[in-house]
């Protein structure tokens, strides 16, 4: 079983429509969920995070984590052309080290048309 | 705003070279990563660095690669022979903490490295 699943898409919503993206994973030493977001040929951007199960919002996205069941979603509500872009869920773990390693969903495709 | 910032944008070599790809973490930053994503897949975890040290590496991240921090602002990844899996975007990262204070990582926005 993969750590973490998500469906790739690609997903196509018109312009105002709401927008779900999930992820489930099975490691439960991951501690913190975040949500990046890609466009071509560019690095991650993080969009939001939260570590525990509930709900987190920030002005048009809601970030949810369901501890139990090993599973996060991303809502974006009002979507516009310009949130087109792939979304990365991705996972972490402290390391005994130092720092925090990600572990990355595939990432789910999404074009917002007008 | 301050950003991670990556040379070169694009990197050609033939199979057996050695290359080094550079970053320049964000200044007050103590964790730096390097991670990489081969066309369509997903984005994988190569290395953690900190206090100049490798804290954490990856299966990925066999004899072939090394990480160094030369001084104190750039930090770079070596392969010393490169294969034509090797072919894929580097991305760098960092962060200012470790646990909760540091899940913030900061992307750079890549080295394409192309091995022929």
């Amino acid at each position: 079983q993969k750590e973490v699943e998500q469906d790739p898409g690609p997903l196509s919503v018109p312009e105002g429509a709401i927008v779900s993206l999930n992820c489930t994973y099975s490691n439960s030493a991951f501690q913190y969920f975040m949500w990046y977001r890609q466009y071509s040929r560019k690095g991650p951007e993080l969009l939001m995070y939260t570590y525990s199960s509930g709900n987190k919002e920030d002005g048009r996205f809601t970030a949810q984590v369901d501890k139990s069941s090993k599973y996060i979603s991303l809502f974006i509500r009002d979507s516009q052309p310009s949130d087109s872009a792939t979304y990365l869920c991705a996972m972490s773990e402290r390391l005994t080290g130092g720092g925090n390693k990600l572990t990355f969903g595939t990432g789910t495709q999404l074009k917002v048309e007008l | 705003e301050p950003e991670v910032t990556q040379t070169p944008s694009h990197q050609v070599t033939q199979m057996g070279q050695e290359v080094i790809l550079r970053c320049v973490p964000i200044s007050n930053h103590l964790y730096f990563y390097w991670y990489r994503q081969i066309l369509g897949q997903k984005v994988e975890f190569l290395v953690s660095f900190y206090n100049n040290e490798i804290s954490e590496k990856s299966e990925i991240f066999d004899d072939q690669f090394s990480v160094e921090r030369p001084d104190g602002s750039n930090f770079t990844l070596k392969i010393r022979s490169t294969k034509l899996e090797d072919s894929a975007m580097y991305f760098c990262a960092s962060s200012e903490a470790s646990g909760l204070a540091g899940v913030e990582q900061y992307f750079g926005p890549g080295t394409r490295l192309t091995v022929t």
